[in-house]
């Protein structure tokens, strides 16, 4: 079993900051790291799926590293809006897909 | 594209009676569907694995008997929690993986989820 863990737990941000946040697991035993993003009342939505040693996924503005030897993912998100306001959740693979409790972003004006 | 319609989004039940959880893909085919059980604070806790004509897999520590999952077409999975007691109250989500996608680095599509409470 992947124990994945995310920091910080919320963030508040305001409308025009950058902000980041990290996803860590542990290194051995990796296949790959899901990003999601989890608006409420809504579904989780995929954002990238990594799996590659240094990896960089870019959706807009947001975007996200991948460093398996170390055992981490950063999310990164440009100028947040208020629409960016959710929570991110990270999902790492070994034999299944297991979750973070998420980081949730509040952006506000 | 890639919709998953999860249905209801909210049920109250009694004690005792059971509850059936539907979670269809609207637009693909999909092999592979997930469910997963969150409470409060915590993260998705995946509960088990259902597959297209055969049995779920299920995690440890949770019930078969008494969650019952059946994912009788390449469309439909249905999670039924058995005699619901207040423990049962939760939210429970699916996911599904399309058909031909790789396992583990594909995306999954996910459900809008349940709340469900027994009281």
């Amino acid at each position: 079993i992947l124990n994945v863990e995310q920091s910080p737990q919320s963030l508040h941000v305001q409308e025009g900051d950058s902000t980041n946040f990290t996803c860590s697991f542990p290194s051995s035993n990796f296949y790959a790291l899901h990003w999601y993003r989890w608006e409420t009342a809504k579904s989780p939505e995929a954002l990238f799926v990594m799996t590659l040693n240094g990896d960089e996924k870019k959706k807009g503005r947001i975007s996200a590293t991948l460093n398996t030897k170390e055992g981490y993912s950063y999310l990164y998100i440009k100028g947040s809006q208020p629409e960016d306001s959710a929570t991110y959740l990270c999902a790492g693979t070994a034999s299944k897909l297991t979750f973070g409790t998420g980081t949730r972003l509040q952006v506000t004006l | 594209g890639a919709v998953v319609s999860q249905h209801p989004s909210r049920v109250i039940c009694k004690s005792g009676t059971s509850v059936k959880i539907e979670c269809r893909s609207l637009d693909f085919q999909a092999t592979t569907m997930f469910w997963y059980r969150q409470f409060p604070k915590q993260s998705l806790m995946l509960m088990a694995t259902s597959n297209e004509g055969s049995k779920a897999t299920y995690e440890q520590g949770v019930e078969k008997d008494k969650f019952l999952i059946n994912h009788a077409s390449l469309t439909l999975s249905t999670l039924t929690v058995t005699s619901a007691h207040p423990e049962d109250s939760s939210f429970y989500i699916c996911s599904a993986r399309a058909r031909g996608r790789a396992s583990g680095n594909s995306p999954l599509h996910f459900g809008n989820g349940t709340r469900l409470t027994v009281t």
